[in-house]
């Protein structure tokens, strides 16, 4: 399967924990997008990448989440001190070029919080 | 600043009648559209996309959508709904050379027999 990959689909963590999720976009892409979606809404912008350069982050993406993309291959979203409001589905996508390409999304990783 | 506005947050429908899903936009500039469906435990798929060519746009699975500047809207249509087209449908905008996608709320589609 040459798509976006995800590791976890399924993360259950207790509040205080870190956790962290990998993104590995199609080869050849190198721009690389993490959105999250919350129940009943539509993927929100969290961050982008193209290459290893981390080129815009969302005001959502608050000081407890980082993310990196060494080497401009995979990407890793860490989340600090997790938080309940942080239980949601943490979609990556990748796309060759910018402005008006459809972006290829992975099947997501699920956060939970208890 | 760019957003979408879908009209519906559920539609349903029998099986081989037509769908209709309502989106509106709000660009500044020349926008990019698109329609994404997401089947449960599935990733999103990208079923059609509007680029500034033709404004009717037809997609995979039967799917069509008609861009209307006019009216700043996306609809999207289907002549004959399948049981597989059961999903959740998002409406997505991108404004000029911007990476970032803008989605819809979605529209839940279920069919019935």
């Amino acid at each position: 399967d040459t798509g976006v990959s995800q590791n976890p689909r399924h993360k259950i963590t207790k509040r205080g924990q870190n956790v962290t999720f990998r993104c590995d976009p199609i080869s050849e892409h190198n721009r690389l997008y993490w959105y999250r979606q919350t129940l009943g809404q539509g993927p929100e912008f969290l961050t982008y990448f193209q290459n290893e350069a981390q080129l815009e982050k969302s005001r959502l993406l608050s000081d407890r989440f980082s993310a990196e993309r060494p080497k401009g291959s995979f990407s890793t979203l860490e989340i600090q001190r997790t938080e309940q409001g942080d239980s949601a589905m943490y979609l990556c996508a990748s796309s060759p070029t910018g402005g008006g390409t459809e972006a290829f999304f992975g099947q997501g990783t699920r956060l939970t919080v208890v | 600043a760019q957003s979408v506005t879908q009209l519906d947050s559920h539609v349903s429908v029998s099986e081989g009648t037509p769908v209709l899903l309502r989106c509106n936009y709000s660009s500044s500039y020349s926008p990019s559209l698109f329609w994404y469906v997401q089947h449960p435990n599935k990733g999103l798929q990208l079923l059609l996309k509007y680029t500034s060519a033709a404004t009717l746009v037809k997609g995979i699975n039967g799917f069509e959508a008609e861009f209307k500047k006019s009216e700043t809207s996306f609809h999207l249509t289907k002549p004959s709904a399948h049981m597989s087209d059961a999903a959740e449908y998002f409406c997505v905008v991108s404004e000029g050379n911007d990476y970032k996608l803008s989605f819809g709320a979605g529209t839940t589609v279920t069919v019935r027999a």
